[in-house]
């Protein structure tokens, strides 16, 4: 185990579906993150969270949205997505400052939208 | 702010070879240096880490890596792989202070055949 636990593993979802994949993390770590990483294409940082407040968005579309309630939780929420959409989604967590323990990432969710 | 090239998108090797992934960074300030691998499927996992000190780590698995600050590299070593070594190889780079983050290259893939 990797200390940080995402649900589900896999999801298949149609383009109105609205769905919401779950990251929890349970080493103290105070930052969290949400990556997605397509095939062919660079790891991209989605939003990063600190302390449950977001300090970064990378420009991402309204159809994801993010919540973090606690520094344990964060939640990524999925509506109208696209084909394109379709990638593994990657949790990671922090203690924030410094980088020096570098980021616990979870196993990611596959997400398949037909 | 600071940037990382992962040379060689694909390594083929042979099993029992040695192998090298080659990893250069841009930084205007001192640097932490990180090395993760991605099994199919998997998330990212932490295999070694430069902080400070001796240039050469050891990290899991066997690999190794060495941070030359005058060429800017922080190349990762194995002196002979096996199959199992098989994955997607994350050189990432960030700096001491509060606001940092990782930032990941594209990644390597190393194929170990027989």
């Amino acid at each position: 185990e990797t200390g940080v636990t995402q649900t589900p593993r896999h999801l298949v979802m149609g383009m109105t579906n609205k769905k919401s994949l779950k990251c929890e993390q349970h080493l103290g770590h105070n930052a969290m993150y949400w990556y997605k990483q397509s095939a062919k294409k660079p790891l991209e940082l989605m939003f990063v969270y600190n302390f449950k407040e977001q300090t970064e968005n990378n420009s991402v579309p309204s159809r994801f949205s993010p919540e973090c309630p606690n520094s344990s939780h964060l939640f990524l929420h999925l509506h109208t997505l696209q084909p394109e959409d379709s990638a593994l989604y990657l949790c990671a967590s922090s203690r924030g400052g410094g980088q020096m323990d570098g980021y616990t990432f979870g196993s990611g969710t596959r997400l398949t939208v037909v | 702010a600071q940037s990382v090239t992962q040379l060689d998108s694909q390594v083929p090797v042979f099993e029992e070879a040695p192998v090298e992934l080659r990893c250069n960074y841009s930084s205007s300030v001192s640097v932490y240096l990180f090395w993760y691998v991605q099994y199919p499927n998997q998330g990212l996992q932490l295999l070694l880490k430069y902080l400070s000190g001796s240039t050469l780590v050891k990290g899991i698995n066997g690999f190794e890596a060495e941070f030359n600050k005058s060429q800017t590299s922080f190349h990762l070593r194995k002196p002979s792989v096996h199959i199992s070594d098989t994955a997607e190889y994350f050189c990432a780079v960030s700096a001491p202070g509060t606001a940092s983050k990782l930032t990941f290259g594209t990644g390597t893939r190393l194929q170990v055949t027989l």
